[in-house]
């Protein structure tokens, strides 16, 4: 099975700061990688979907970025606000939209 | 508006009964998956089907069983043979079946299910 794994587990910051989190996953037939975000009570919601190595997107605040040689990918938030606490979650797979997801990074940001 | 429902938010069961939840999107998309999410654990692929009358299965599999009989619905049966029924259940759908893995995934609210 593939294993996608993400770090920190959580992470507390202050509102104002710019912070990262890493989704490692197997580097060999790699399709897509997916980043949701989960807040509470709600539905994850999809934040980037990335294909190519070197791929690089950007929502607002956050972003993220792609190497598939290695089998890494960034998602950054700049100026972390509130309203940016949730789950954040990669997924990667199969051919057929299968994901597998990794265990999830909670932010929690302080005002 | 458009979007995912799943029914109920909350199922309480008997241990040895079998229990059907539900999903209905009217997106349009052609794949439709079931994910389970138990206390520190990624979500874990039950089953999915990109296609009316076709499903496989993911990784977790055993003790389920689902149909696809319409493309607005995809219900997941969890029977007796489920060892570990009690769990959080999302029904997720993504607009392409085939090379679908560059379609986002759009979430249902998700059922609890809680098996005594």
């Amino acid at each position: 099975i593939l294993n996608v794994e993400q770090s920190p587990q959580s992470l507390h910051v202050q509102e104002g700061d710019s912070t990262n989190f890493t989704c490692s996953f197997p580097s060999s037939n790699f399709y897509a990688l997916h980043w949701y975000r989960w807040e509470t009570a709600k539905s994850p919601e999809a934040l980037f979907v990335m294909t190519l190595n070197g791929d690089e997107k950007k929502k607002g605040r956050i972003s993220a970025t792609l190497n598939t040689k290695e089998g890494y990918s960034y998602l950054y938030i700049k100026g972390s606000q509130p309203e940016d606490s949730a789950t954040y979650l990669c997924a990667s797979g199969g051919s057929q939209g299968n994901l597998i997801f990794g265990k999830g990074t909670k932010l929690s940001v302080k005002p | 508006d458009g979007g995912i429902t799943q029914s109920p938010k909350y199922l309480f069961r008997k241990e040895g009964q079998n229990v059907t939840l539900s999903c209905e999107q009217n997106l349009n998309h052609d794949a439709m998956y079931w994910y389970r999410q138990d206390p520190g654990q990624g979500l874990r692929l039950i089953y999915y089907s990109q296609i009316v009358n076709d499903f496989q299965k993911g990784d977790i599999a055993e003790g389920y069983s689902v149909s696809r009989e319409k493309k607005e619905s995809f219900p997941l049966t969890v029977t007796s043979a489920q060892k570990n029924p009690t769990a959080f259940y999302l029904c997720a759908s993504s607009l392409r079946g085939s090379s679908s893995y560059n379609s986002p995934l759009h979430f249902g609210n998700g059922t609890r299910l809680t098996v005594t």
